[in-house]
C-alpha cells in the first residue's frame, strides 16, 4: 500500500478555492487516488476519484501530475458547510485500506 | 433507499460482557469492512471481507472477530470487550468488480464506551 502524506490541517475563507495536496512517492502502477470528506460523527464521504490527469465532478476536482506522485484536491468557492476532515487514499483492488489521519479544514466566515 | 445500516448506534457495556455490532447493506456490494476512529488516530481498518465466507485482518483486529455467512451482513463481534476498545466504529461497503474498491459507502457510526 503506497503511503500518503498530507498537511494536517489548513485554514480558508469562504468563497476562496481551496487546494490540497497529498504525497504518495510510493504509488504502484495499479493504485487509484480516491478522496473522502468526513463531518464530526459521521462516517466519511466518497469525494472523487482518479488515475491521471485532472477528475472534476460536482463537488471538487481532482489534479494529479503525470508522475503521479502527488495529487491535489481542488474545492472551488468553500463554504462553512465545506469546514471536515479531507482523507487522500491510495490503492486499489481487494485490499487492506488506509486512511490516515487526514487533513482538517476549517472554513473562516 | 441504498444505504449500510449499523446497529446499536450507542452501547455503554462493561468489561468481558460480549457483545455484536450488526452491519448490513441493501446494494449487493461484495466488500465489506470495518473501521474504528479514536481522536489523534483517524480511521483505523479493524477487518474487511471481500465476499461471503472471504475475511482478512486490517490494521487493527486484535480482540475483534468477525464473520461473513451472507452477502448483506458483516457483524463485528468483541468477544470480551475492554476499554481501550471504546470508540466509533463504522462499517462500510463498496462494489469490487475488478476495479477500486475504494468508492466506499459509511453506516452512522456506532458508539462503543466500555466500562
Amino acid at each position: 500500500l503506497a503511503k500518503t502524506t498530507q498537511p494536517i490541517s489548513m485554514d480558508s475563507y469562504e468563497g476562496q478555492e481551496v487546494n490540497i495536496t497529498c504525497s504518495h512517492n510510493n504509488i504502484a502502477t495499479n493504485d487509484y487516488i480516491t478522496w473522502y470528506q468526513q463531518f464530526p460523527s459521521q462516517g466519511p464521504r466518497f469525494i472523487i476519484q482518479g488515475y491521471k490527469t485532472k477528475v472534476t465532478n460536482e463537488v471538487a476536482s481532482l489534479f494529479i501530475p503525470a508522475d503521479r506522485k502527488s495529487s491535489t484536491l481542488s474545492l472551488p468557492r468553500v463554504s462553512l458547510s465545506d469546514t471536515a476532515v479531507y482523507y487522500c487514499l491510495v490503492g486499489g483492488g481487494y485490499q487492506k485500506v488506509t486512511f490516515g489521519i487526514g487533513t482538517k479544514l476549517q472554513v473562516i466566515p | 433507499e441504498a444505504q449500510v445500516t449499523q446497529n446499536p448506534r450507542y452501547l455503554i457495556t462493561v468489561t468481558g460482557k460480549k457483545l455484536t455490532v450488526t452491519c448490513s447493506q441493501n446494494m449487493n456490494h461484495e466488500y465489506m469492512s470495518w473501521y474504528r476512529q479514536d481522536p489523534g488516530l483517524g480511521l483505523r481498518q479493524i477487518y474487511y471481507s471481500m465476499n461471503v465466507e472471504v475475511t482478512d485482518k486490517g490494521d487493527v483486529p486484535e480482540g475483534y472477530k468477525v464473520s461473513r455467512k451472507e452477502k448483506r451482513n458483516f457483524p463485528l463481534i468483541l468477544e470480551s470487550p475492554s476499554p481501550n476498545q471504546t470508540s466509533l466504529y463504522f462499517c462500510a461497503s463498496s462494489l469490487s468488480y475488478g476495479g477500486p474498491t475504494y468508492e466506499q459507502y459509511f453506516g452512522p457510526g456506532t458508539r462503543l464506551t466500555v466500562t
